[in-house]
């Protein structure tokens, strides 16, 4: 299985909105509603904000919203703050039964 | 709440099998509706899903490493482990076990993760 596609890096001031893309295959993210993000800042374990294509966990901010259309989800993260900086990537349940990772977005903020 | 604890050897010889162990605190390993995971993240690499077992024996692994790779449960130790045959230095990484609930909708409990170094 291939990892889902992602862009290297997004960037954005703070407070603007930033939109992170995952695409995969109609195997994967367009299969199901089961797409997964996670948040992993440097030296840490990664942290789901986002499952079931766009619910968040308990705590998580409301800043950080998802979709998805087609073979195609997206991560918004809204009022961009300091914080947010850290690496992003997206998960899909597949055909398979297996779990397949993006290749993980590196946001920066301005 | 449930809380999960990687360990193992830090460093594996060349062609040596990897053996790591993840300890399940706060809950049962072997309690319905968990699916439980292995996935791995090389030196600044991004995340790789290794595989998962379920149902207190069943497995799924991803295709790629299926061939090296074993995910097994000690439900008296409450951990399950992870073994990876005929190791190479591209098996150099963070190795995490995580805990995957509301199946499949991907992993919300996390170890903190251990590093495992491919060298001799």
């Amino acid at each position: 299985q291939s990892a889902l596609t992602q862009p290297a890096s997004v960037s954005g001031s703070p407070g603007q909105s930033i939109t992170i893309s995952c695409t995969g295959t109609s195997s994967d993210v367009g299969a199901y509603n089961y797409v997964s993000w996670y948040q992993q800042h440097p030296g840490k374990a990664p942290k789901d904000i986002i499952y079931g294509v766009s619910k968040r966990p308990s705590g998580v901010s409301d800043r950080f919203s998802g979709s998805k259309s087609g073979n195609t989800a997206s991560l918004t993260i809204s009022g961009l703050q300091a914080e947010d900086e850290a690496d992003y990537y997206c998960n899909s349940y597949t055909s398979s039964s297996t779990y397949v990772f993006g290749t993980g977005t590196r946001v920066t903020v301005l | 709440q449930v809380q999960l604890q990687e360990s193992g050897p830090g460093l594996v010889k060349p062609s040596e099998t990897l053996s790591l162990t993840c300890s399940v605190s706060g809950g049962s390993v072997s309690s319905g509706g968990y699916y439980w995971s292995w996935i791995r993240q090389p030196p600044g690499k991004g995340l790789e899903w290794i595989g998962y077992f379920y149902d207190s024996g069943s497995t799924i692994y991803n295709p790629s490493l299926k061939s090296r790779v074993t995910i097994s449960v000690d439900m008296s130790k409450n951990q399950f482990s992870l073994k990876v045959t005929s190791v190479t230095a591209a098996d150099t990484a963070v190795y995490y076990c995580a805990g995957d609930q509301g199946h499949p909708n991907g992993m919300d409990i996390w170890g903190q993760g251990t590093t495992v170094t491919v060298s001799s």
